[in-house]
């Protein structure tokens, strides 16, 4: 069946540098893909998405880039700070984009 | 406004119990999804309601679930009877629209932690 990956399951980083989490996809007709945040004993949140017609997307510290020929897409967090640590998780559209199938998620670890 | 609103925050209950557990959409909100969380399966769709219609619920795992959405404000994930393979985390989330659209961002409660014993 369709499935995302997601690596790696733990990444620990010095404060203030460059965190990246990468994600593969299965379904070529997939062309969304949102990146979650999930704090201890939260629910997932949004930080970042970004659809099939653009292959880069900013917000301040974080961005997300996308490679539909290789099916592969990328969190990048600049100069990482405590309140980065968290569980990330990847995503991607299926069923006519109108579900979201889930990477196995990232535990950012963020040493002071 | 408050968010998605989801109770209990923790239900501990034996084997062969009924559990319920509740979901409060933001107003407004036409999608309505129930996940489960586990650290061996991950986030896992369970069922989904557009403007209170159930549309795909093929992520139940078996006949001991159901959801009911009786109002745009209110729905419940009923398990009967429960089982320990059940305990995970279970969230309700909300969207304005479907994901194909713009505004389709799902909004999380905080999750329902069930223990099964």
């Amino acid at each position: 069946g369709e499935n995302v990956e997601q690596h790696p399951s733990t990444l620990s980083v010095q404060e203030g540098d460059s965190a990246v989490i990468k994600c593969t996809y299965s379904d070529s007709a997939s062309n969304y893909f949102p990146w979650y945040k999930q704090e201890l004993g939260k629910g997932p949140q949004l930080i970042i998405d970004i659809r099939s017609n653009v292959g880069e997307k900013k917000d301040q510290r974080i961005a997300v880039t996308l490679n539909k020929t290789a099916k592969h897409f990328s969190l990048h967090i600049t100069e990482t700070q405590p309140e980065d640590s968290a569980v990330y998780f990847c995503a991607a559209s299926w069923k006519s984009n109108y579900q979201l199938i889930w990477g196995a998620g990232t535990k950012l670890i963020i040493k002071p | 406004d408050a968010g998605v609103i989801q109770s209990p925050r923790h239900e501990v209950t034996e084997m062969g119990q009924e559990v319920t557990l509740r979901c409060k959409p933001i107003s407004g909100h036409d999608y309505l999804f129930w996940y489960r969380q586990t650290m061996m399966r991950g986030l896992e769709l369970l069922i989904y309601f557009n403007n209170n219609v159930p549309i795909d619920d093929s992520g139940m795992p078996e006949d001991r679930f159901s959801a009911k959405m009786p109002n745009a404000s209110f729905s419940t994930l009923k398990i009967q009877p429960s089982e320990p393979r059940d305990s995970a985390v279970y969230f309700c989330a909300s969207s304005l629209a479907g994901l194909a659209e713009p505004t389709g961002e799902l909004f999380f409660g905080e999750g329902s932690r069930l223990t099964v014993l």
